[in-house]
């Protein structure tokens, strides 16, 4: 069955980074992009960052800009999100979302909808001191 | 940057009872919302895409409406496994996506 599968939870000191990886099963990886997404404890869902798992290219949010990045390995069927210089502020759950879309005719034009369909687990990353 | 706002952010419900969920953004974003549920401790789960496309296996008293700026979820008879938090997503500037600050539905 489709499922992503994420790393442990870590535990960082402020000013490192953390780098978690997100391995994909039961589909082509190359076929769908990955999103990352990040939930601090009672807070709003957080995107940060996608990648196009077929040829690595990215968008990151302005927020996380110049700290974040994201790659792939196509060989493992893997992405990754790696964050830097770490602060309180960074501690959340961090989730790979696979994204999904389905193209449509309305209204006199083409368009298409993107939707995250699949979702790893989440990985708790605590930062302190 | 597009602002996506929920309402209200909590709704108090019995069980049985139909419960509408309100989401509102702070420009067009056509029919690009998205609906999610997350329940404590797990990952969201997508409900609805498209303004109103119920994903695989969603069962039919999940229903979205609404397109523009204005969008609505609603719950048509409220069963005990609906009790969760639901988020609603735009992707009209894809692929960058924002989510709103949830509506979390408990029980009355």
């Amino acid at each position: 069955q489709v499922q992503l599968v994420q790393s442990g939870a870590e535990v960082k000191k402020p000013g490192a980074s953390v780098k978690v990886s997100c391995k994909a099963s039961g589909y082509t990886f190359t076929s769908y992009a990955m999103h990352w997404v990040r939930q601090a404890p009672g807070q709003r869902l957080e995107w940060m960052g996608w990648i196009n798992a077929g040829n690595g290219n990215t968008k990151y949010s302005q927020k996380f800009q110049g700290r974040v990045t994201i790659t792939r390995d196509t060989s493992a069927s893997t992405a990754y999100m790696e964050l830097s210089s770490l602060r309180s502020e960074d501690t959340a759950v961090y989730y790979c979302a696979r994204e999904s879309g389905l193209g449509y005719y309305g209204s006199g034009s083409y368009g298409y909808y993107y939707y995250m369909d699949v979702w790893g687990k989440g990985t708790t990353v605590t930062v302190s001191s | 940057e597009i602002v996506m706002t929920q309402s209200p952010a909590t709704l108090s419900v019995s069980p049985g009872e139909r419960a509408t969920l309100s989401c509102r953004a702070s420009q067009s974003v056509s029919s690009n919302l998205a609906w999610y549920q997350q329940k404590p401790g797990q990952a969201p789960r997508l409900l609805i895409y498209g303004a109103s496309t119920r994903a695989t296996g969603i069962p039919a008293r999940f229903s979205g409406s609404g397109s523009g700026t204005e969008f609505t979820l609603t719950i048509s008879s409220l069963q005990s496994e609906d009790f969760a938090v639901y988020y609603c997503q735009q992707y009209n500037n894809w692929p960058r996506f924002t989510f709103g600050p949830g509506t979390k539905v408990d029980i009355k």
